[in-house]
């Protein structure tokens, strides 16, 4: 099946410092990736919409400047925490559509843990 | 307002004692409804799409079915490794998908 890869699992960094977080299509192409944010107990909450070779397009309330996505090939997108502070600190998840069709599935990755110090 | 909303938030049940999870939606034309499970600390794995009422989709112990107002999350004869948090998402026409707050099951040996 699909796989999406998403690296690292887990991060610690200190208030300030810059994390990035990288989300890999294995087996398939992907000009569109989609990063989450989950709260604990929460649900997935759509931060951003990677696009292959132009700029990402973000949800309301969610800065750009801080928040910085590339998405420089069909297989592989990274969301970039800038100055990264204790609030920052959630469970990110990227997906993706294997099939081409805009109403087929999201595949996930498996998440990265950030937590800031 | 495309709203979706899921219960119950939480599920205990013996192993073997078969229940369902609801997923009510009120969105702007529907493209598709989604099930995922989710593991701690583990991204959504995709289980089912359903797109039209009606529809029924069938997985080992689970079946989703879908009418136009909700999906169902049937689990048959549950074990223990079904538990998990269990995900439904809308695709709407406006092409954003939106998650419920998620059924947590526990299936207790």
């Amino acid at each position: 099946g699909a796989v999406v890869s998403q690296h690292p699992s887990r991060v610690i960094c200190k208030s300030g410092t810059s994390v990035k977080i990288e989300c890999r299509s294995l087996d398939f192409q992907a000009t569109t990736m989609f990063w989450y944010r989950q709260f604990p107990k929460q649900s997935l909450m759509l931060m951003a919409t990677s696009n292959e070779g132009s700029k990402a397009t973000y949800e309301q309330g969610v800065e750009k400047d801080k928040f910085l996505i590339n998405h420089a090939s069909l297989t592989l997108s990274t969301l970039t925490v800038t100055s990264a502070h204790p609030e920052d600190s959630s469970f990110y998840i990227c997906s993706a559509r294997p099939n081409l069709r805009g109403n087929s599935p999201l595949h996930f990755g498996n998440g990265t843990r950030l937590t800031v110090t | 307002e495309d709203q979706v909303t899921q219960s119950p938030e939480a599920l205990r049940l013996q192993e073997g004692e078969s229940s369902s999870l609801n997923c009510s939606y009120t969105v702007s034309g529907l493209r598709g409804l989604f099930w995922y499970r989710q593991d701690p600390g583990k991204g959504p794995e995709f289980l089912f799409t359903l797109y039209s009422a009606g529809e029924e989709k069938e997985k080992e112990r689970l079946k989703a079915t879908l009418t136009k107002k909700e999906s169902f999350l049937h689990i048959t004869a549950p074990k223990p490794e079904d538990s998990a948090t269990y995900l439904c998402a809308v695709l709407s026409n406006t092409g954003k998908l939106i998650f419920g707050q998620g059924t947590t099951l526990q299936v207790k040996p």
